[in-house]
């Protein structure tokens, strides 16, 4: 049972490429959530997904896309990478409201820096 | 929009002493309410949390309290380790989604 995983660890881009995190989970958990983390501002929301098929946006949605096309994969992407993305990012999974209110699980996070 | 504050940013305290961390919210509808423990480079993990109906929780040195009318909620450590410094995240739940909205954080250093 591995939790919740993030590929890659860490990435170095230059302004203007592309490319996609990856996370999976194996908890079967229905939610999944990508976040930011930035030195002050703690986690900001970028987008969620509440189930296979689903993507809605959070708090910091702009420049990134994402999808769920199997339940234990959440894909993040960056079409143009800009500096003002080097950022760690997080992924992280619950179950849905169904079950109550359950804690979010936590991937090890990317460490992403655009030049 | 919704939002957490929480203080203080950075906690200095001697190794057996308490910490207090607290934190506020404005979505009068969230019932839910972890607290994350981050050490450096490392992922977030929930310490605790706490639901709506209950006004504290505790799990051996470590202690949560909420009160609902003021919106407001604080993570108590007692008996204090260096094993505890790390930056503490708290958070409340908004919505039915699960979404969290996260403080910003409190860097606690325990000194030996």
């Amino acid at each position: 049972n591995a939790g919740v995983t993030q590929t890659p660890k860490f990435r170095v881009l230059k302004t203007g490429q592309s490319m996609t995190l990856l996370c999976a989970q194996d908890m079967n958990h229905e939610y999944m959530y990508w976040y930011r983390q930035d030195p002050g501002m703690g986690l900001r929301l970028i987008h969620y997904s509440v189930g296979e098929g689903t993507t809605a946006k959070g708090e910091v949605p702009d420049g990134y896309n994402v999808s769920r096309l199997k339940k234990q994969n959440f894909l993040l992407g960056l079409e143009s990478a800009a500096p003002s993305q080097t950022s760690v990012y997080f992924c992280a999974s619950s179950y849905s409201r169904l079950q109550g209110n359950q804690p979010q699980h936590f991937g090890d996070g990317t460490r992403l820096s655009i030049l | 929009g919704e939002n957490v504050e929480q203080h203080p940013s950075t906690l200095s305290v001697q190794e057996g002493d308490s910490a207090v961390i607290k934190c506020t919210y404005s979505d009068s509808a969230s019932n839910y309410f972890p607290w994350y423990k981050q050490e450096l480079g490392k992922r977030p993990q929930l310490i605790i949390d706490i639901r709506s109906n209950v006004g504290e929780k505790k799990d051996q040195r470590i202690a949560v309290t909420l009160n609902k009318t003021a919106k407001h909620f604080s993570l108590h450590i007692t008996e204090t380790q260096p094993e505890d410094s790390a930056v503490y995240f708290c958070a409340a739940k908004v919505g039915n989604t699960g979404k969290l909205i996260f403080g910003q954080g409190t860097t606690l250093q325990v000194k030996p």
